[in-house]
């Protein structure tokens, strides 16, 4: 399996503009999660995925940003309009609940979209 | 008070010798625990897991977990410079939610 897939890998945008992210997750796995990463804050979930459909959002720090799963093999995390704030690392990892006595079994991480917003 | 809590270091030990990083939680109800490793500008890792207290041991890694005490740990035996890394501590709390520690920069010294 090639594992979780991001893209792109860089973007560098401009305050304002519509910034979307994409993730397609290792097949099998039901569960998909939409991380950010500062060096101020760590690791932070914004959002997460069970079988497609959102279970926890609470993460998602305001309405500029949304998320969406429309089937098993892809995600998108789009910022509408992005502020320099914004700039981080975006992580997609996915899971698999299935057969895992915690209910959530480890999670394998994609390579990450390094955001710049200038 | 955050849900999961870590030194963040920066910890460094010569090689050879046995490094700690600890890690406590919040939620007394969490029932699984991860660790994590990040080289910079990589993506995490993970590199244990533990759901039951008392060690679990994976060749130069041992994971150590105290439910009462809500305190896990992780022992490095022999370090090695490509241990060099931060290390994340992950916990899969009582409502099904994930969070994770802010991060223990390791430096293993030649």
């Amino acid at each position: 399996d090639a594992g979780v897939i991001q893209s792109p890998r860089h973007e560098v945008t401009e305050m304002g503009q519509e910034v979307t992210l994409r993730c397609k997750p290792i097949s099998g796995h039901n569960s998909l999660f939409w991380y950010r990463q500062t060096m101020m804050r760590g690791l932070e979930l914004l959002i997460y995925f069970n079988n497609n459909v959102p279970i926890d959002d609470s993460g998602m720090p305001e309405d500029r940003f949304s998320a969406k799963m429309p089937n098993a093999s892809f995600s998108t995390l789009k910022i509408q309009p992005s502020e320099p704030r914004d700039s981080a690392v975006y992580f997609c990892a996915s899971s698999s609940t299935r057969g895992s006595r915690s209910g959530h079994d480890e999670q394998f991480f994609g390579p990450g979209t390094r955001l710049t917003v200038l | 008070q955050k849900e999961v809590e870590q030194n963040s270091g920066p910890l460094s030990v010569p090689e050879g010798a046995i490094a700690s990083l600890n890690c406590t939680y919040s939620d007394r109800g969490s029932q699984s625990f991860f660790w994590y490793r990040q080289y910079s500008g990589k993506s995490p890792e993970l590199i244990m897991f533990i759901y039951s207290n008392g060690d679990k041991e994976d060749g130069r890694f041992t994971a150590q977990l105290n439910k009462a005490s809500q305190y896990v740990s992780l022992l490095i035996r022999d370090s090695q410079p490509s241990d060099s890394a931060t290390y994340l501590c992950a916990v899969n709390s009582a409502g099904n939610q994930f969070y994770f520690g802010t991060g223990t920069s390791l430096t293993v010294i030649p």
